[in-house]
């Protein structure tokens, strides 16, 4: 089925280990982006890529890097994870001709 | 940067009823409000949007109202369902180009009685 594909969907980390998020979209969108979701404060931007080769920050980028890696995929990387980390994150990607973003299905991410 | 406030952040009704939630906005350079619904577990799903050209917008039992004066815009939903029952988001884009940069309000949840 096309859409947002993320892996994995539960990681559980101790303080300090690191890890990526990876995200693929297959609608041929330009734009991806990596949102985390927390309680009582909705969806927060973290990174995002207006088109390939290029990547910007969000609201909250502190402790996270990013890469496009092609068109297709769009990864988040935490270095030395924090437990202010835990969290649920979401990819979304949005075309040139539509507004919309398309969602995946989220990683809940628990640090310890 | 864009500042989206929305309320309220619970709701409850009864099946049957209209559910009404409100979101306002601070760049008047925004130009596009789209709304999502998140089930459990689930990400979130563009259920209906509106570009600033436009003051309604109806799909069924969704509509979206805006008030670029005002800078609200809301989200109503008749005849609610259990099934309607979700955390909904809006969402305001400060953005152009290529690149819709959405900024999105705390969410509402929507609880519907049988």
């Amino acid at each position: 089925n096309a859409g947002v594909t993320q892996t994995p969907k539960f990681q559980v980390l101790k303080t300090g280990q690191s890890m990526t998020l990876q995200c693929a979209q297959d609608m041929n969108h330009n734009s991806m982006y990596w949102y985390r979701q927390d309680p009582g404060m909705g969806l927060r931007l973290i990174y995002y890529s207006a088109s390939e080769g290029t990547t910007d920050k969000g609201e909250v980028p502190n402790g996270y890097n990013v890469s496009r890696l092609n068109k297709r995929e769009f990864s988040l990387r935490l270095e030395s994870a924090a437990p202010s980390q835990t969290s649920v994150y979401f990819c979304a990607s949005s075309g040139r001709q539509s507004y919309g973003y398309t969602f995946g299905s989220g990683t809940r991410l628990t640090v310890v | 940067g864009e500042n989206v406030e929305q309320h309220p952040s619970t709701l409850s009704v009864q099946e049957g009823d209209s559910a009404v939630i409100k979101c306002t906005y601070s760049d008047s350079a925004s130009n596009y409000f789209p709304w999502y619904k998140q089930e459990l577990g689930k990400g979130p799903q563009l259920i209906i949007d509106i570009r600033s050209n436009v003051g309604e917008k109806k799909d069924q039992r969704i509509a979206v109202t805006l008030n670029k004066t005002a800078k609200h815009f809301s989200l109503h939903i008749t005849e609610t369902q259990p099934e309607d029952s979700a955390v909904y988001f809006c969402a305001a884009s400060s953005s152009g180009g290529s690149n819709y940069k959405l900024t999105f309000g705390k969410g509402t949840l929507l609880t519907v009685n049988p």
